[in-house]
């Protein structure tokens, strides 16, 4: 079975700091991929980043960046320099038959 | 990025009335789209899988005969609540898949049904 955890049901943080937001996954699975997806009160799911899991390399988009931990089965996101855009649920998900955590909801403090 | 359309945005029917939603993709071809469902402040919950040309695969509990999905095309799917009632109002999300872009999955905008 897969199974995805964010154990962070809501975070803030101040303009223009940094956070870092938390998911653990689980899979029998050798290669797989990962992804961060935003949905800001439209309820428009967005893309945000994408790991795949034989790349040992952190992706990286602008200011959003992952902490891939394959061994830990860990994927954090880090958003710095955070904007007021950045406010929404941010949901973690595995695999080709996407497995979503349960999301983080973050709001951007002015 | 890609476009997956979805339609209609909102729709509100009478309970024991049947209702189809479609989601396209506008500039590529998905063999592969998703439906999902979506309560009010929860995560999304996979509903089914739909490969063009072939039967969706439903996900554990989820109704086959109360959600129908079709995927006629490579850039069309749809989604139709039959015998809708109250407890199926809620927020229904498609995607479809590129195979190009690395199993990305692009999301449709959404369709909030309400059920009289």
């Amino acid at each position: 079975a897969q199974t995805v955890t964010q154990s962070q049901p809501e975070m803030s943080v101040q303009e223009a700091e940094t956070v870092t937001l938390s998911c653990t996954y689980d899979t029998s699975e050798n290669n797989y991929y990962l992804f961060w997806y935003k949905q800001p009160p439209s309820r428009q799911m967005i893309l945000v980043i994408r790991q795949e899991a034989y790349k040992q390399q952190n992706a990286t988009e602008n200011r959003f960046s992952v902490n891939f931990q394959k061994a830990a089965k860990s994927f954090s996101l880090k958003i710095s320099d955070s904007q007021l855009g950045d406010t929404a649920m941010y949901f973690c998900a595995l695999g080709n038959q996407f497995y979503f955590g349960t999301g983080t909801s973050l709001t951007v403090i002015p | 990025g890609a476009v997956v359309s979805q339609h209609p945005s909102w729709v509100i029917c009478k309970s024991g009335t049947s209702v189809k939603i479609e989601c396209r993709s506008l500039d590529f071809q998905a063999t592969t789209m998703f439906w999902y469902r979506q309560f009010p402040k929860q995560s999304l919950m996979l509903m089914a899988t739909s490969n063009e040309g072939s039967k969706a695969t439903y996900e554990q509990g989820v109704e086959k005969d109360k959600f129908l999905i079709n995927h006629a095309s490579l850039t069309l799917s749809t989604l139709t609540v039959t015998s809708a009632h109250p407890e199926d109002s809620s927020f229904y999300i498609c995607s479809a898949r590129s195979q190009l872009a690395g199993n990305i999955q692009y999301f449709g905008a959404g369709t909030r049904l309400s059920v009289l």
